[in-house]
């Protein structure tokens, strides 16, 4: 069974400190997505990441792939207020259906 | 601009009632999926459809059904309304490389 796990499910943190929320998968896909979900509203992309080595920034954020450890890392540069969101991974099912497998969710809150 | 929308932002309905809740997207994307999303639970796959006509089960279909008649339109039906299918419901439709994301319709089942 595909299983996506992040760690950790909740995290607290300073304004201005950095920190990383990790993604393991267990399937061999190449392909993994990561979301933002503010509350009570949907997911929105953030990156898109297809293959290995693959390395992704957005201003604060930057999202790596390594494919070999089935491991994604989202790392938070000088976290600011405005961040304060859950953030999903998710993996495509690679039986070619589309499929995506999301994560449980890492629930950020940056304390000003 | 990618679009996928929902019909309805908020809903709320009695237990027993068939309730319709319709996504529509304007990318021409041939997947289209329906999760509902619970504290604690995550994302959850109900249905999702390949094509026109063609639909798939999920993880969690009981309860629910589909109907994909357009290639635009996918609609979730909720043959009769019961208190523990309250629940925010997203509805999703995929290219290649994307997953594009509705509003979310919240539900709630008196």
């Amino acid at each position: 069974e595909l299983k996506v796990e992040q760690n950790p499910l909740f995290l607290s943190m300073q304004e201005g400190k950095n920190y990383t929320i990790y993604c393991n998968y267990s399937t061999t896909s190449d392909r993994l997505y990561w979301y933002r979900q503010d509350p009570g509203k949907s997911l929105e992309s953030l990156f898109v990441l297809l293959s290995n080595g693959a390395v992704k920034q957005e201003g604060r954020l930057m999202a790596s792939l390594d494919t070999k450890a089935r491991l994604s890392t989202l790392h938070i540069t000088a976290a600011v207020h405005d961040l304060s969101a859950t953030y999903f991974c998710a993996v495509d099912d690679i039986g070619g259906t589309y499929k995506y497998i999301f994560g449980t969710g890492t629930r950020l809150k940056v304390l000003a | 601009d990618v679009k996928v929308t929902q019909s309805s932002r908020y809903l709320v309905k009695r237990t027993g009632e068939k309730v319709f809740l319709e996504c529509v997207q304007d990318m021409d994307h041939e997947n289209m999926f329906w999760y509902r999303q619970d504290p604690g639970l995550g994302l959850r796959l109900i249905y999702f459809s390949y094509d026109v006509k063609m639909k798939e089960k999920g993880d969690i279909p009981e309860g629910y059904s589909v109907s994909r008649e357009k290639k635009e339109r996918f609609s979730l039906i909720l043959e009769s309304a019961s208190t523990n299918q309250t629940s925010m419901y997203l509805c999703t439709s995929t290219s290649s490389y994307e997953q594009y994301f509705g509003p979310g319709t919240r539900l709630t089942v008196t």
